[in-house]
C-alpha cells in the first residue's frame, strides 16, 4: 500500500525567507502526487500536481515541487514565504489511474514570523 | 461557481448518540468523496461515490457508518452509534471525473464526548 511522510511536524520561517516542506512517499507504480494547502476553517485547496512529464513542477501562490524518483521525494518550495501563507500543508499521493483516492501525510504546520 | 457546500459546521454529541452530515458537490461534478480527518492527521478516504453508486468503500466502518448520494448529486454520511474515536473533521470533496482536480468542502468539525 502507497504512503506518505512529512517528517516535520512544525517548522517557522521569517517573512521573506525561503521555504521548503519535505516529503517522501512509498508506492511501488510512477505514483501521482500533489500539495494541499488547509487554512484555519477551511478546506483543502490544491497547491499543485505532478502526474508526468516535467520534475519540476509550478503551482499556485509561487509554490513550487520537484518529483526526484531516486529519492522518492516530493518536496515543496518557495523562494520568499509571505504571512498568508502559514497555514497546514499536506502531501498527498494518489494511484495511477485511481483519480482521486489520495493518501495524505500527517501535515506540516507552517508559522511565518514578522 | 459555488463550493462544495457542508453542513452542520460543528456537532457536539454524546457517545452512542446517532449523527448525519449533509454534503452538496460543486453542480455537474460526478464524483465524490468523504473523507475523516483526525487531529493531528492527515485526511483518510472513507468512501467514493460515481455518481449514485459507490466506488469505493473499503475503508468506511461499515458497520457504524453509512452514506448515500440518492440522485447522484447531494450526499450523507451516517454515524450510529458513534465513539469517542469518531472525533473528527469530516470533509466532502468532488471532482468533475475521478482524476480531475479536486474540490474540498470546509468540513464538519465532530466531537463526542
Amino acid at each position: 500500500a502507497q504512503s506518505v511522510t512529512q517528517p516535520d511536524i512544525h517548522i517557522t520561517v521569517s517573512e521573506g525567507a525561503s521555504l521548503e516542506l519535505r516529503c517522501n512517499y512509498s508506492y511501488g507504480a510512477t505514483p501521482y502526487l500533489f500539495w494541499y494547502v488547509q487554512s484555519p476553517g477551511q478546506g483543502l485547496q490544491l497547491l499543485l500536481k505532478y502526474f508526468s512529464g516535467d520534475t519540476l513542477v509550478q503551482g499556485i501562490k509561487g509554490f513550487e515541487a520537484e518529483f526526484k524518483r531516486s529519492q522518492s521525494s516530493f518536496n515543496l518550495r518557495k523562494p520568499s514565504v509571505h504571512w498568508s501563507d502559514a497555514a497546514e500543508y499536506f502531501c498527498a499521493v494518489g494511484l495511477t489511474g485511481g483519480g482521486n483516492k489520495l493518501t495524505f501525510g500527517t501535515g506540516t504546520q507552517l508559522k511565518v514570523e514578522l | 461557481e459555488a463550493g462544495v457546500a457542508q453542513s452542520p459546521r460543528y456537532k457536539i454529541i454524546e457517545k452512542r448518540q446517532s449523527v448525519a452530515f449533509w454534503c452538496n458537490p460543486i453542480s455537474g461534478h460526478a464524483t465524490l468523496y468523504w473523507y475523516q480527518q483526525i487531529l493531528g492527521q492527515g485526511p483518510k478516504l472513507l468512501i467514493q461515490f460515481q455518481n449514485n453508486g459507490v466506488v469505493d468503500d473499503s475503508q468506511l466502518p461499515k458497520d457504524r457508518f453509512s452514506a448515500e448520494r440518492l440522485k447522484g448529486v447531494d450526499s450523507t454520511l451516517k454515524i450510529q452509534p458513534a465513539k469517542l474515536e469518531d472525533s473528527a473533521v469530516y470533509l466532502c470533496a468532488s471532482s468533475r471525473e475521478g482524476n480531475e482536480k479536486l474540490f474540498f468542502g470546509s468540513g464538519t468539525q465532530l466531537s463526542v464526548l
